[in-house]
């Protein structure tokens, strides 16, 4: 079975600072990738994709992720991030057909002012 | 507006009691799903369903129940609750045949069973 690992399950970070928050699955043959995230007290959002072409994909509000097929990575980024990032982030990977969704553990971003 | 409707929001309940938490959307989506999701676990699939009656077992189905009688909704059935069911619970929903437009959840439903 798939497996879908986020190494950080919290992380705090200044206002205005650079994060990174990491991803790695498991499989080797071809994957669709998602990251989503859910704000306090609602449900979980698409905030970007990958599932060819360029390896770099960028949401709207300025956070990107690049797929990284040798080290089976898809980390998300944000040069500068701001209050409203506060979240739960999760990263999940659909193999083939994709009938299932597998989804990592989930990584908490605060933003400290 | 595409939405995913759940209802409760919230529920508590105490063991033994049969409950139901309603899912329906008004995308046309052929596939919807239930998640359960719990503190360092992240997201855990209950049951899914790739079309009107047409279920299968996600990873955790011990102790649930669905149907799908209708394209739009998506009942997720507890016949005898127990305390470890407390969790968060998600409906989602994606069309089928194309993972690109990934999923759509509802707001979720918080269940404490005491």
């Amino acid at each position: 079975a798939q497996s879908v690992t986020q190494l950080d399950s919290q992380v705090p970070v200044f206002e205005e600072a650079p994060v990174e928050l990491r991803c790695n699955y498991s499989s080797s043959v071809s994957v669709y990738l998602f990251w989503y995230v859910q704000y306090p007290n609602q449900g979980l959002q698409l905030l970007l994709k990958y599932l060819s072409g360029s390896t770099l994909v960028e949401s709207i509000n300025g956070f990107e992720a690049e797929f990284n097929k040798s080290q089976t990575s898809f980390h998300l980024r944000k040069p500068s991030v701001h209050i409203s990032d506060t979240a739960e982030y999760f990263c999940a990977v659909s193999v083939g057909t994709g009938n299932q969704f597998y989804f990592g553990t989930g990584t908490s971003l605060t933003v400290i002012p | 507006e595409a939405q995913v409707t759940q209802n409760p929001r919230y529920l508590i309940t105490v063991t033994g009691k049969k409950l139901t938490v309603t899912c329906s959307q008004n995308m046309n989506h052929e596939y919807m799903s239930w998640y359960r999701q719990d503190p360092g676990l992240g997201l855990r699939q209950i049951y899914y369903s790739m079309n009107v009656e047409v279920t299968d077992k996600g990873d955790v189905p011990e102790g649930y129940k669905v149907s799908r009688k209708e394209k739009r909704n998506f009942p997720l059935i507890l016949e005898s609750p127990s305390p470890n069911q407390t969790s968060l619970y998600f409906c989602a929903t994606r069309v089928t045949g194309y993972i690109g437009y990934g999923y759509t959840f509802g707001s979720g439903t918080r269940l404490t069973v005491v």
